[in-house]
C-alpha cells in the first residue's frame, strides 16, 4: 500500500543480538516514521525522519537507534534487543498537501518482532 | 504517554446498525484524525478533521470535532461486516512535524 514495504515480515531472535528493520518507500516523501505497537498503548512514536540524514526522537526512543541514508530507506536498529522491545513494528510515511500541511499517514504492514 | 483515550475499548453490533466511537485527547491540536486497522495490518487512514472544522463527512464515516471538550466522535453507519476492526484516533499538534499521537484504540465487531 501507498509504495510502502517493512522487512522482515517476522523475526524470533534471542535477547543481546542486535536487530535491524527496514522500511522501503517508493513515494519519494519526506517523512518517515517507526511506531511499535503493543496491547493497551496503541501506537507509540519511537524515532522519525525529515529528511535524509535528519533524524529526531520520539515517545519511546530509548534502547532503539535510527538511520536514514537515502530517501526511500528508514533502518531501525535495537543495538541489544531486550524481551520489553517484543512488539509489532510499523513504518510510516507522509508527504505534503499544496498548502504544506502534512499528508495523513501510510503504513506498512509492519514486523512482528520476538525476542526471546 | 498517550495524548487521550477512546471510548468504548470494544463494541459489538449487528450488520446494519450504526457505530459510534469517541476519542478525547488533552493538548491543543491542529488536526484529529481516524485509522483503521484489520487484523495483521497497517493503519489505514479514514479521515481527517481541521482544529477550525467541527464536522465532516465521508462515505459513511460521520467525524465530529469539539474543540472545547477536546473531544471527537466517529460514527459508522449502517455497518458492515467489513467494517470489523480496531479504529484509532490520532492528534497532530501544532509544530509542522507531521507527528502523531495516537490513542488506544476501539475494537468494533460487526455481526452479519
Amino acid at each position: 500500500d501507498a509504495g510502502i514495504t517493512q522487512s522482515p515480515r517476522h523475526k524470533v531472535t534471542e535477547t543481546g543480538t542486535p536487530v535491524t528493520l527496514r522500511c522501503h518507500q517508493t513515494e519519494n516523501h519526506r517523512y518517515m516514521y517507526w511506531y511499535r505497537q503493543d496491547p493497551g498503548h496503541g501506537l507509540r512514536l519511537i524515532h522519525y525522519s525529515y529528511g535524509v540524514k535528519d533524524t529526531d526522537k520520539g515517545e519511546v526512543s530509548d534502547g532503539y537507534s535510527v538511520s536514514r541514508s537515502k530517501t526511500e530507506d528508514f533502518l531501525l536498529t535495537l543495538e541489544s534487543a531486550t524481551s520489553s522491545q517484543t512488539s509489532v513494528y510499523f513504518c510510516a510515511i507522509s508527504g505534503f498537501e499544496p498548502d504544506g500541511g502534512h499528508q495523513p499517514q501510510h503504513f506498512g504492514d509492519g514486523t512482528r518482532l520476538s525476542i526471546l | 504517554s498517550q495524548q487521550g483515550e477512546e471510548d468504548p475499548q470494544a463494541l459489538s453490533i449487528q450488520e446494519g446498525e450504526n457505530a459510534t466511537m469517541n476519542c478525547s485527547y488533552k493538548t491543543s491540536i491542529n488536526n484529529l484524525q481516524w485509522y483503521r486497522q484489520n487484523s495483521g495490518r497497517g493503519l489505514v487512514h479514514l479521515i481527517l478533521i481541521r482544529s477550525n472544522e467541527r464536522e465532516k463527512h465521508s462515505g459513511r464515516l460521520r467525524v465530529t470535532l469539539d474543540t472545547s471538550k477536546k473531544s471527537s466522535s466517529l460514527l459508522i453507519t449502517a455497518s458492515r461486516a467489513a467494517d470489523t476492526a480496531s479504529y484509532f484516533c490520532a492528534t497532530g499538534g501544532p509544530s509542522n512535524t507531521g507527528k502523531l499521537i495516537f490513542g488506544q484504540g476501539t475494537t468494533l465487531q460487526v455481526k452479519p
